[in-house]
This record gives C-alpha cells, structure tokens and sequence, in this order.
C-alpha cells in the first residue's frame, strides 16, 4: 500500500509570508503527527490529529496550526513566516487510536517538507 | 523538549564491525521505539521494546532496555556501508498523550 505522502517536497519563502503543507496517510490510519526537525533542535513535536480533532499539541506558537480531513489527510499552516521556521516538517501516520486500548503508537513517517524561509 | 539523549552524537566505523548507541531519557515509559533516518529523509520504524521487556532482537538488531537507569541501547552488529543513517530513540511517556518525544540522534557512518 502507499506510504506517507507530503507536498510539497521543497519550497521557498520569504519572510511574513505563509505556508501549507499537506500529508496522506496511510489507508486505514486516522492519527496524524506533525514533527519539525532542526539542525539545533532536532525532531520537535507539534501536533497530532485524530478523526478530524487535535488531540495532542506540542510547545510552538499559535502561527503553527493544522487540520485534519474526513479523509484523514492533514494539513499544517505557519502564518508570518520567520528565518527560524526553516526545517524539515515531517509528517507521520498511525493506526493507534485509543490510547487507553494496548497498542504502541508506530509512527509511518513521509518524506517531509523542507522549507526554506528567505 | 527533548526526553531521550543518543550518545554518542556522531559514530564512525568500519563496515563488517559493530555499532553501539545509547539512548537516556528522563520519565517513565510505556515504551521506548528506535528508528532511523537516511539523509533528508523520513525516519523509518525499526523496533520497539516495552517497559517490561529487557532485550529485543531483529535481523542485525538487537536492542536493550533498563528502566532502572532510564536507558537503552542500539546495538547493530555486522554493519554495512547502507547502514549510514541517523539513529534516534523515541520515548513514549507514561502519562502522556502517546505522542512520541524523540532525542537528537547519532549520526552513524559505515566506510566501506
């Protein structure tokens, strides 16, 4: 089956602008992550989305913000880009639904979309 | 914030020997999961160990939990030039929402 897809791979941004970023789960996974990576920070979490509701969000500002679809696929926004948001944004699907039902949340990751702010 | 640390932060071995990185974190834990990541790219499952389990083994893989020392080792034995990768552990917080909290990775490079 098709793995974890995200567009766009690359993009280039200046300064004050904003960004979408889209993902695909895999068929069947309705947990959706997000993850921005930093040379610095490493792997930072910013939220995870299931059936349509944030359920989990991570320490970033209110310029970051997502969405998920009935379809299961996500989006995230960065409104009023800075340099600092230049990264690798990852996105990873799960199966897990509940977490009070056994089960390991196994994250699929995608490609991820590096992003370039100028 | 970073809950688990890899130690150490870059490895360099021959192909044919064995790597070994450590992964120290802070909570408790339901689970403690290990993936890689080629250059630029998403990172890739590798295995998983539960709080109750002391050694886990796959393929080239074997992998050590001590929740004594809020530790665990990577061992990946034979290595090989495709090897090269960045390794990081992933911490499932006992008590948190599931979401995964991953360290900073060991760079490994595996020379042919």
């Amino acid at each position: 089956k098709a793995g974890v897809t995200q567009t766009p791979r690359y993009l280039i941004k200046t300064r004050g602008q904003q960004v979408t970023l889209s993902c695909s789960p895999i068929s069947g996974h309705r947990s959706v992550s997000w993850y921005q990576q930093t040379p610095g920070q490493g792997l930072q979490f910013l939220f995870e989305y299931f059936s349509e509701t944030q359920r989990n969000k991570g320490n970033f500002p209110g310029r970051f913000s997502g969405r998920q679809f009935s379809n299961s696929r996500s989006e995230m926004n960065v409104s009023t880009l800075e340099l600092g948001d230049s990264a690798l944004y990852l996105c990873a699907s799960s199966f897990r639904q509940d977490r009070r039902l056994s089960g390991a949340n196994v994250l699929t990751f995608g490609a991820g979309s590096r992003l370039t702010v100028l | 914030s970073q809950q688990g640390e890899e130690d150490p932060q870059a490895l360099s071995i021959q192909e044919g020997e064995n790597a070994t990185m450590n992964c120290s974190y802070k909570t408790s834990i339901n689970n403690l999961q290990w993936y890689r990541q080629n250059s630029g790219r998403g990172l890739v499952h590798l295995i998983l160990i539960r709080s109750n389990e002391r050694e886990k083994h796959s393929g080239r893989l074997r992998v050590t939990l001590d929740t004594s020392k809020k530790s665990s080792s990577l061992l990946i034995t034979a290595s090989r030039a495709a090897d090269t990768a960045s390794y990081f552990c992933a911490t499932d917080a006992t008590g948190s929402q599931g979401n995964l909290i991953f360290g900073k990775g060991t760079k490994l490079s595996v020379k042919p």
